[in-house]
């Protein structure tokens, strides 16, 4: 497609329950980010993943938090045992080179609701 | 680590201008970004700056830099009702290397 793309667009599930969110970066790109906006918050970065270095995962907030990326294009971002204050917007982006810096393309994210 | 402070809301007259500011702390970031957010959408690059520039124009958007002060501000002239959206600003290293986002500004448009 020609935008990153995320699933679902909403999440609402019961505490203590796993989760998997869904990113599918643009075609290309090496590079895959997943960030999380809580309500009336900036966004926090997360965890980013380049071509076949080992990933930073320097801001995954607890253990309960992982994601892989396969093949390196898709990646999931699993939440174990969900909390209420996991609740938030997942955002993903991917980027590629554009003249003198780069562009980080997001996607439309994920609203998780955790009750 | 590295801070970003914004003010969280303006609110401005159609046909005037907007200005969004933007204090940072750490002055190793290479570049500095501005992002738009709109109801139900993902984030939007709008503009950036690379650090050894002091001012950038794109169009009806001026990004100023004053790394003195460690201060960035967005400009936007003759504002209108469409540029109603939340506004990050945001650091980065360069390369491949994570985002750190202000808070967001709330840029409200009235008639």
């Amino acid at each position: 497609g020609a935008g990153v793309s995320q699933s679902p667009s909403n999440k609402v599930t019961e505490k203590g329950k796993d989760v998997e969110l869904r990113c599918d970066p643009i075609s290309g790109h090496t590079a895959l980010y997943w960030y999380r906006q809580s309500l009336g918050q900036g966004l926090e970065f997360l965890i980013y993943f380049q071509g076949n270095s080992a990933p930073d995962k320097s801001g995954l907030p607890s253990d309960r938090f992982s994601a892989e990326r396969t093949g390196g294009s898709v990646s999931t971002l699993t939440i174990q045992r969900t909390q209420q204050e996991d609740s938030a917007v997942y955002l993903c982006a991917s980027s590629g080179r554009l003249a003198g810096g780069d562009e980080q393309f997001f996607g439309p994210g994920t609203r998780l609701t955790v009750l | 680590g590295e801070d970003v402070e914004q003010s969280l809301f303006l609110s401005v007259r159609e046909g005037d201008s907007s200005v969004i500011n933007c204090t940072y702390t750490d002055s190793s970031s290479t570049y500095l970004y501005w992002y738009k957010q709109e109801p139900g959408a993902g984030l939007q690059l709008l503009t950036y700056i690379f650090s050894n520039m002091d001012m950038k124009q794109d169009q009806r958007l001026t990004v100023l830099l004053n790394k003195k002060d460690k201060h960035l501000s967005l400009r936007i002239a003759d504002t209108q009702t469409g540029d109603s959206a939340i506004y990050f600003c945001a650091m980065g290293g360069g390369g491949y290397n994570k985002l750190i986002f202000g808070a967001g500004t709330r840029l409200a448009v009235h008639p």
